[in-house]
Protein backbone atom coordinates (compact mmCIF):
# COMPACT_ATOMS: atom_id res chain seq x y z
CA UNK A 1 0.00 0.00 0.00
CA UNK A 2 0.98 3.58 -0.60
CA UNK A 3 2.23 5.33 3.05
CA UNK A 4 0.85 8.88 2.83
CA UNK A 5 2.90 10.79 5.43
CA UNK A 6 1.33 14.50 6.12
CA UNK A 7 2.68 17.24 8.44
CA UNK A 8 2.94 18.71 10.43
CA UNK A 9 -0.23 16.83 12.65
CA UNK A 10 -1.32 19.96 13.98
CA UNK A 11 -1.04 24.10 12.78
CA UNK A 12 -2.00 27.18 14.23
CA UNK A 13 -1.92 30.18 12.09
CA UNK A 14 -2.93 34.17 12.44
CA UNK A 15 -5.21 35.96 10.39
CA UNK A 16 -3.61 36.32 7.29
CA UNK A 17 -0.86 34.08 7.41
CA UNK A 18 0.08 32.02 4.72
CA UNK A 19 0.61 28.42 5.70
CA UNK A 20 1.62 25.29 3.73
CA UNK A 21 0.70 21.63 4.73
CA UNK A 22 2.93 18.66 2.87
CA UNK A 23 2.28 15.83 1.87
CA UNK A 24 4.73 12.40 1.34
CA UNK A 25 3.67 10.04 -0.74
CA UNK A 26 5.84 6.59 -0.05
CA UNK A 27 5.96 6.13 -3.97
CA UNK A 28 5.14 8.43 -7.05
CA UNK A 29 1.43 8.99 -7.28
CA UNK A 30 1.54 10.98 -10.76
CA UNK A 31 -0.39 14.20 -9.27
CA UNK A 32 -3.26 11.48 -8.65
CA UNK A 33 -3.69 13.86 -5.07
CA UNK A 34 -6.34 15.26 -3.64
CA UNK A 35 -7.02 17.17 -0.73
CA UNK A 36 -9.74 17.59 1.83
CA UNK A 37 -11.15 19.95 4.39
CA UNK A 38 -12.98 18.52 6.71
CA UNK A 39 -15.00 20.88 10.14
CA UNK A 40 -16.20 19.02 13.17
CA UNK A 41 -19.42 16.85 12.87
CA UNK A 42 -19.22 17.18 8.86
CA UNK A 43 -18.20 15.12 6.16
CA UNK A 44 -14.84 15.68 3.96
CA UNK A 45 -15.14 18.65 1.43
CA UNK A 46 -12.86 17.97 -1.58
CA UNK A 47 -10.61 21.04 -2.05
CA UNK A 48 -8.18 20.50 -4.75
CA UNK A 49 -7.60 17.22 -7.17
CA UNK A 50 -5.05 16.01 -9.39
CA UNK A 51 -2.71 17.82 -7.09
CA UNK A 52 -3.22 21.69 -8.20
CA UNK A 53 -6.65 21.95 -10.12
CA UNK A 54 -8.97 24.12 -7.37
CA UNK A 55 -12.26 22.68 -7.00
CA UNK A 56 -14.91 24.56 -8.18
CA UNK A 57 -16.68 26.57 -5.72
CA UNK A 58 -13.51 26.74 -3.33
CA UNK A 59 -11.84 30.06 -2.51
CA UNK A 60 -8.47 30.76 -4.74
CA UNK A 61 -6.88 31.50 -1.47
CA UNK A 62 -5.89 27.54 -1.91
CA UNK A 63 -3.91 25.84 -4.00
CA UNK A 64 -2.05 22.69 -4.95
CA UNK A 65 1.46 21.89 -5.84
CA UNK A 66 3.77 18.94 -6.34
CA UNK A 67 4.69 16.39 -8.49
CA UNK A 68 6.06 12.58 -7.86
CA UNK A 69 6.02 11.77 -3.99
CA UNK A 70 5.90 15.27 -2.40
CA UNK A 71 2.71 17.54 -2.70
CA UNK A 72 1.32 20.79 -0.95
CA UNK A 73 -1.47 22.83 -0.01
CA UNK A 74 -0.94 26.25 0.41
CA UNK A 75 -3.76 28.17 2.21
CA UNK A 76 -2.46 32.39 1.12
CA UNK A 77 -4.15 34.68 3.86
CA UNK A 78 -5.80 32.70 6.63
CA UNK A 79 -9.70 33.01 7.51
CA UNK A 80 -11.47 32.12 10.86
CA UNK A 81 -13.42 29.23 8.11
CA UNK A 82 -10.32 27.86 7.44
CA UNK A 83 -10.26 26.35 10.89
CA UNK A 84 -10.43 22.05 10.88
CA UNK A 85 -8.52 19.21 9.65
CA UNK A 86 -7.21 18.62 6.39
CA UNK A 87 -6.36 15.60 4.61
CA UNK A 88 -4.14 14.64 1.54
CA UNK A 89 -5.49 11.33 -0.40
CA UNK A 90 -3.55 9.57 -2.74
CA UNK A 91 -5.52 7.75 -5.82
CA UNK A 92 -2.64 6.44 -7.87
CA UNK A 93 -3.15 2.72 -6.88
CA UNK A 94 -5.60 0.84 -4.80
CA UNK A 95 -5.67 0.92 -1.48
CA UNK A 96 -6.86 4.41 -1.74
CA UNK A 97 -4.97 6.03 1.14
CA UNK A 98 -5.60 9.18 3.35
CA UNK A 99 -3.05 11.26 5.19
CA UNK A 100 -3.01 11.21 9.34
CA UNK A 101 -4.52 14.36 8.62
CA UNK A 102 -3.32 18.23 9.72
CA UNK A 103 -5.59 20.27 12.40
CA UNK A 104 -5.37 23.99 11.46
CA UNK A 105 -6.55 26.60 14.00
CA UNK A 106 -6.59 30.23 14.29
CA UNK A 107 -4.23 31.72 16.56
CA UNK B 1 -28.70 19.11 -6.77
CA UNK B 2 -26.52 16.31 -5.72
CA UNK B 3 -27.10 14.60 -2.49
CA UNK B 4 -26.07 11.41 -0.95
CA UNK B 5 -27.34 10.05 2.59
CA UNK B 6 -26.02 6.91 4.07
CA UNK B 7 -28.51 5.21 6.73
CA UNK B 8 -28.57 1.78 8.74
CA UNK B 9 -28.48 0.78 12.13
CA UNK B 10 -26.27 2.67 15.09
CA UNK B 11 -25.56 -0.61 16.46
CA UNK B 12 -24.31 -4.36 15.80
CA UNK B 13 -23.47 -6.76 17.63
CA UNK B 14 -19.85 -8.03 17.83
CA UNK B 15 -19.57 -10.72 14.91
CA UNK B 16 -22.25 -9.88 13.25
CA UNK B 17 -23.16 -8.50 10.03
CA UNK B 18 -23.43 -4.34 9.10
CA UNK B 19 -25.36 -3.54 6.51
CA UNK B 20 -25.88 0.17 5.10
CA UNK B 21 -27.28 2.34 2.45
CA UNK B 22 -26.30 5.22 0.55
CA UNK B 23 -29.35 6.76 -1.48
CA UNK B 24 -28.08 9.27 -3.50
CA UNK B 25 -30.18 11.95 -6.04
CA UNK B 26 -29.11 14.67 -8.30
CA UNK B 27 -27.00 12.53 -10.46
CA UNK B 28 -26.79 8.85 -11.78
CA UNK B 29 -25.64 5.78 -10.68
CA UNK B 30 -24.69 4.48 -14.22
CA UNK B 31 -22.32 7.88 -14.48
CA UNK B 32 -20.56 8.01 -11.25
CA UNK B 33 -18.79 5.87 -9.28
CA UNK B 34 -19.50 5.42 -5.16
CA UNK B 35 -17.25 5.32 -2.52
CA UNK B 36 -17.15 3.67 0.98
CA UNK B 37 -15.18 5.59 3.66
CA UNK B 38 -15.29 5.08 7.51
CA UNK B 39 -13.44 7.29 10.20
CA UNK B 40 -13.11 5.98 13.55
CA UNK B 41 -14.27 8.23 15.78
CA UNK B 42 -11.37 11.12 16.17
CA UNK B 43 -9.36 9.66 13.91
CA UNK B 44 -8.56 9.59 9.68
CA UNK B 45 -9.97 8.28 6.90
CA UNK B 46 -9.90 4.57 5.57
CA UNK B 47 -11.06 3.81 2.47
CA UNK B 48 -13.11 0.73 1.90
CA UNK B 49 -14.34 0.28 -1.83
CA UNK B 50 -15.41 1.88 -4.98
CA UNK B 51 -18.48 0.50 -7.18
CA UNK B 52 -18.17 2.14 -9.98
CA UNK B 53 -20.55 3.68 -12.94
CA UNK B 54 -20.56 0.03 -15.10
CA UNK B 55 -20.91 -1.88 -11.62
CA UNK B 56 -17.44 -3.23 -11.49
CA UNK B 57 -15.93 -2.93 -7.94
CA UNK B 58 -12.88 -2.53 -6.13
CA UNK B 59 -12.00 -2.85 -2.42
CA UNK B 60 -9.64 -2.34 0.30
CA UNK B 61 -8.05 -5.41 0.48
CA UNK B 62 -7.29 -5.24 3.91
CA UNK B 63 -11.48 -5.52 4.18
CA UNK B 64 -11.61 -7.72 0.58
CA UNK B 65 -12.82 -11.12 3.13
CA UNK B 66 -15.39 -9.21 4.88
CA UNK B 67 -16.82 -6.56 2.53
CA UNK B 68 -19.63 -6.73 -0.23
CA UNK B 69 -20.96 -3.34 -2.47
CA UNK B 70 -23.28 -3.59 -4.34
CA UNK B 71 -26.49 -1.21 -6.15
CA UNK B 72 -29.97 -0.78 -7.04
CA UNK B 73 -29.87 1.65 -9.74
CA UNK B 74 -33.22 1.76 -10.39
CA UNK B 75 -33.81 3.02 -6.76
CA UNK B 76 -30.51 5.09 -6.87
CA UNK B 77 -29.13 3.18 -3.71
CA UNK B 78 -25.70 2.07 -3.12
CA UNK B 79 -25.63 -1.06 -0.71
CA UNK B 80 -22.54 -1.73 1.62
CA UNK B 81 -22.40 -5.14 3.81
CA UNK B 82 -19.50 -6.23 6.16
CA UNK B 83 -19.57 -9.50 7.96
CA UNK B 84 -17.62 -10.40 11.15
CA UNK B 85 -17.72 -6.93 12.69
CA UNK B 86 -15.36 -6.00 15.93
CA UNK B 87 -14.85 -3.18 17.65
CA UNK B 88 -12.36 -1.81 15.88
CA UNK B 89 -15.10 -1.35 13.08
CA UNK B 90 -17.06 1.56 15.27
CA UNK B 91 -16.69 4.18 12.88
CA UNK B 92 -18.81 7.16 10.97
CA UNK B 93 -19.43 5.37 7.55
CA UNK B 94 -19.50 7.63 5.02
CA UNK B 95 -20.01 7.36 1.08
CA UNK B 96 -18.92 9.65 -1.53
CA UNK B 97 -19.33 10.46 -5.28
CA UNK B 98 -16.51 9.99 -7.82
CA UNK B 99 -16.38 10.36 -11.72
CA UNK B 100 -12.99 9.08 -12.04
CA UNK B 101 -9.52 8.15 -10.69
CA UNK B 102 -8.49 11.83 -11.48
CA UNK B 103 -11.12 13.77 -10.08
CA UNK B 104 -11.38 13.35 -6.06
CA UNK B 105 -14.09 12.93 -4.00
CA UNK B 106 -16.49 15.94 -4.96
CA UNK B 107 -19.78 15.00 -3.16
CA UNK B 108 -19.99 13.14 0.60
CA UNK B 109 -22.81 12.17 2.69
CA UNK B 110 -23.42 13.15 6.17
CA UNK B 111 -22.21 10.03 7.04
CA UNK B 112 -23.87 7.28 9.84
CA UNK B 113 -22.25 6.52 12.94
CA UNK B 114 -21.80 2.55 13.59
CA UNK B 115 -21.49 1.25 17.33
CA UNK B 116 -19.91 -2.41 17.54
CA UNK B 117 -20.86 -3.61 20.77
CA UNK B 118 -22.74 -6.00 22.69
Amino acid sequence: DIQMTQSPASLSASLGETISIECLASEGISSYLAWYQQKPGKSPQLLIYGANSLQAGVPSRFSGSGSGTQYSLKISSMQPEDEGDYFCQQSYKFPRTFGGGTKLELK
Amino acid sequence: QVQLKESGPGLVQPSETLSLTCTVSGFSLTSYGVNWVRQPPGKGLEWMGTIWNDGSTDYNSALKSRLSISRDTSKSQVFLKMNSLQTEDTAIYLCAREMNWELGFDYWGQGVMVTVSS
